[in-house]
This record gives C-alpha cells, sequence and structure tokens, in this order.
C-alpha cells in the first residue's frame, strides 16, 4: 500500500511569513494526526483528527496555527505568521480506527521540514 | 498523563556486539509501549510493541524489547549490531482521553553502530 505522503519536504521561510503542509494519509485511515518535532526533541502531538472532525487540539497554538481535513481524507496544516521556534519538522501519522491494542499502528510520512530565519 | 523518559541521548557500541537503548515509563493503568526509528531525512519507522503478554517482545530488524512491570522500563535490545542500525530511536507509549488515542514519545536516542 501507499504510505503517507507529505509535501512540500523542505520550506525557508523569514519569521512572520505563511506556510501550508499537505497531508495525504494512507487510503481508509480514518485517523490523522500532525506532529511537530523539534530537533533534539521527541516528536509532540499538535492535532488529532477523527475523519473531518477534531479530537484533540489542546497543544496547537492557535493564534498561529491552524489545521482542516475538510473531506476526512487529506489535510493541511497552516502556520501564520511564523515565529523562529517553529522551525522543525512536521510529521504527519495516520492509522485506522479501532484500538491501538489491535493490530493497527501509527504509520508516519516523511515529514516537513520547515526553517524560519 | 502518560509518559517515557530515555535516559541516554546517545549510545555507541561496536559492530557485532549487543545493544541496549533505554526506556522507562510512567503510566496509569496497563501500559502500550512501542519503539520507533527514524532514519535520516526519514519519517518514524514501527519496530514493536508491548500490549500485553509475554515479557519479551520481537520486532523488525532482529529487534526485541523487553517489558519489566517492577523497574517500569522496556527497554530495546539487539545481539548483535549492524552499522546499518545506526539511528535515532524513539521509545513511545500509548496515552488515552475519552475514547482517544494518541502516542507520546520521549527525547530520543541516538544510536552509533562503529564499525
Amino acid at each position: 500500500e501507499a504510505g503517507v505522503a507529505q509535501s512540500p519536504r523542505y520550506k525557508i521561510i523569514e519569521k512572520r511569513q505563511s506556510v501550508a503542509f499537505w497531508c495525504n494519509p494512507i487510503s481508509g485511515h480514518a485517523t490523522l494526526y500532525w506532529y511537530q518535532q523539534i530537533l533534539g526533541q521527541g516528536p509532540k502531538l499538535l492535532i488529532q483528527f477523527q475523519n473531518n472532525g477534531v479530537v484533540d487540539d489542546s497543544q496547537l497554538p492557535k493564534d498561529r496555527f491552524s489545521a482542516e481535513r475538510l473531506k476526512g481524507v487529506d489535510s493541511t496544516l497552516k502556520i501564520q505568521p511564523a515565529k523562529l521556534e517553529d522551525s522543525a519538522v512536521y510529521l504527519c501519522a495516520s492509522r485506522t480506527g479501532g484500538s491501538l491494542s489491535g493490530a493497527n499502528v501509527l504509520t508516519f510520512g516523511a515529514g516537513s521540514r520547515l526553517t524560519v530565519l | 498523563a502518560q509518559s517515557v523518559a530515555q535516559p541516554e541521548d546517545q549510545v555507541k557500541v561496536a559492530e557485532g556486539n549487543p545493544l541496549t537503548v533505554k526506556c522507562t515509563y510512567s503510566v496509569s493503568g496497563n501500559p502500550y509501549l512501542f519503539w520507533y526509528v527514524q532514519y535520516p531525512n526519514r519519517g518514524l519507522q514501527f519496530l514493536l510493541k508491548y500490549i500485553t503478554g509475554d515479557n519479551l517482545v520481537k520486532g523488525s530488524y532482529g529487534f526485541e524489547a523487553e517489558f519489566n512491570k517492577s523497574q517500569t522500563s522496556f527497554h530495546l535490545k539487539k545481539p548483535s549490531a549492524l552499522v546499518s542500525d545506526s539511528a535515532l530511536y524513539f521509545c513511545a507509549v500509548r496515552d488515552w482521553n475519552f475514547g482517544n488515542e494518541k502516542l507520546t514519545f520521549g527525547t530520543g536516542t541516538r544510536l552509533t553502530i562503529i564499525p
């Protein structure tokens, strides 16, 4: 099966500019996650979708970050305006429904590396 | 909240020697624990998970992990290291809230296998 697709792979912007990242999960995967991975740290969850609904955005800086998954398939994460501390890799992951105790696990995309100057 | 800790930022092992990457956990209830590996410019790849059952879990690429409830640990192991095992390794724990599941990751351990 095709993996989780993300684009762009790399993006360099200046602070206060805006940027958008796109994710296409594995076909049929109902749950989609966006994680932020800052250099030297573990991935941190930003937002979780179940189909087209948000189920957890408690760690999303909502004054500058937004995300949507309008048709329950692909998703877009936007940052506006960007700050220096937003420099990170943005990872998208997806999985089927059901419990993580079952056969399904999170499958990650290659990530989008953002550098804010 | 559930959490995991990886006490070593970096581990270096000679090729052919056994390797161990350490992880300890703090959870309420039964832990669901995971190991992921990240190669340069790649996303995280699933290695193995512990849900219940045998304390020794076998996974991809010859890796295994030992669950120890009394020590609240879930160390990743391999009997004979390969240079290609050099990568960043993350331990993770399932975090559950109102039916929503996510993974909470440790800070990662960089494993370097020396030829």
